[in-house]
């Protein structure tokens, strides 16, 4: 089964602090997503990454940076936290090129800003 | 850029019970797959069931059955003999050919809870 880790469940940081959210793969997939939960708002995608160091924005970039040195991780930066980017953080990873077999989730990061 | 649309914020059934979860898209593609998730209270999201567009015969999983309408653009989600595991967040996913960062559009999700 593919598994897909990311490294904290819950996270509080303060306003302005620098943030980083972990995600690891472990079934050399090409694709990799960072998606953002709120409710009533669904699944909206910040970023996009099909290779090592190759990103696309999302609908929501904004405030956000990735950054995807190896094949199996990417990571979600916060450059400067805010209270407004308090939300559930879901990464998530599929196989094919093409873009059509389906996502695998990581459990999410509860991110709180304070 | 397509879009995916979930009519029932949140639904409440009887355990045993049969339940439709409704969806519906809009897009230009022709070529394209569909798909349902379900994040339970654990927070994981896993598939439970997904559809290409050009096939005509609806896609099952166990209980889990849809009802595709491509003229339509609906696709609804039928649970058959519910349980309580099935409470959760359902949202259904429409994926184009070709990918790319706008290739994938969730629906806002459907709170589905079990009774018992």
């Amino acid at each position: 089964d593919v598994k897909v880790t990311q490294s904290s469940r819950y996270l509080v940081k303060r306003t302005g602090e620098k943030v980083f959210l972990e995600c690891v793969q472990d079934m050399d997939h090409e694709n990799m997503f960072w998606y953002r939960q709120d409710p009533g708002l669904g699944l909206r995608l910040i970023y996009f990454s099909y290779d090592v160091k190759m990103k696309e924005k999302g609908d929501i970039p904004e405030g956000y940076s990735v950054s995807r040195e190896k094949k199996e991780r990417f990571s979600l930066i916060l450059e400067s936290a805010s209270t407004n980017q308090t939300s559930m953080y879901l990464c998530a990873s599929s196989l094919s090129p093409d873009y059509n077999s389906p996502l695998h989730f990581g459990n999410g990061t509860r991110l709180t800003v304070t | 850029a397509q879009t995916v649309t979930q009519s029932q914020p949140e639904m409440s059934v009887q355990e045993a019970e049969t339940v439709t979860l409704s969806c519906t898209y809009d897009t230009s593609e022709n070529n394209y797959y569909l798909f349902w998730y379900k994040q339970p209270p654990s927070r994981q999201m896993i598939l439970v069931i997904r559809q290409e567009a050009y096939k005509q015969q609806n896609a099952t999983e166990n209980r889990f059955s849809v009802n595709f309408q491509k003229a339509a653009k609906s696709f609804s989600l039928k649970i058959s003999d519910s349980q309580l595991g099935d409470t959760a967040m359902y949202f259904c996913a429409f994926m184009r050919t070709g990918g790319g960062a706008d290739g994938l559009t969730f629906g806002k999700g459907t709170h589905l809870i079990i009774q018992p």
